[in-house]
């Protein structure tokens, strides 16, 4: 079974922290995207890495692919108010039976004022 | 283009009775994705369309779902049926189906609850 594990479940922070979400799994992955889902509405991307290694930067934000690729880590600095949302990592897996991607369950984060 | 779109965003039903959903894709993108989600949890594979071939649907699409993209461009998705256990919101994603990460770029998903 592939899973993708994602931990925390659930954050909490004030205003102005910085704070990390890691997404694993023991699948190697061709890419990964990171989504942010507010309720009521549909995931919206991030960002995709696709090497090994990888790093990206959105503002805040910056992501990190793994080296093995099994692996992502999303790190958010000075946390703000309206980063409060369901973080989602997605790892697109390829094999003889075509494509496949799967859904960590999210971390839920929630940014005091 | 304005990305992809869903309708109705909200669907409330009796147990029972039969629903329908429709996701109209970003227009250019070949792929084009059903998922369902519940409170709590990442959004899981329903089924995809490559144009208009449905190429896998996960065990999850008990036979009261049917889903179709007859000319490769909107789908639908139908419920009959409905249980209680299908609430959920239901997700569309399209990706352009070339290139070599493929994302997928959601729409704003289908609230569905079964009184």
């Amino acid at each position: 079974t592939q899973l993708l594990e994602q931990s925390p479940q659930f954050l909490s922070i004030q205003e102005g922290e910085n704070l990390t979400v890691y997404c694993n799994s023991s699948s190697v992955f061709s890419s990964l995207q990171w989504y942010r889902q507010e309720p009521g509405e549909g995931p919206v991307l991030l960002v995709t890495v696709v090497t090994g290694g990888e790093v990206k930067k959105l503002k805040r934000l910056t992501f990190q692919f793994g080296d093995a690729r099994k692996d992502s880590s999303l790190h958010i600095t000075a946390a703000q108010p309206g980063d409060t949302g369901l973080y989602l990592c997605a790892g697109r897996l390829e094999g003889t039976g075509g494509f496949k991607t799967i859904f960590g369950a999210g971390t839920r984060l929630f940014v005091k004022a | 283009d304005t990305g992809v779109s869903q309708d109705p965003r909200h669907k409330i039903t009796k147990r029972g009775q039969n629903v329908t959903f429709r996701c109209d894709p970003i227009s250019e993108h070949n792929r084009l994705y059903w998922y369902r989600q519940t409170l709590g949890q990442g959004p899981e594979f329903l089924t995809y369309f490559q144009n208009e071939a449905q190429l896998e649907k996960s065990r999850l699409l008990s036979d009261r779902f049917s889903a179709e993209r007859p000319k490769g461009s909107f789908s639908t998705l139908e419920i009959q049926r409905t249980e209680q256990g299908d609430s959920a919101m239901y997700l569309c994603a399209s990706s352009p189906g070339t290139g070599g990460t493929d994302t997928q770029y959601f729409g704003p998903g289908t609230r569905l609850t079964v009184l």
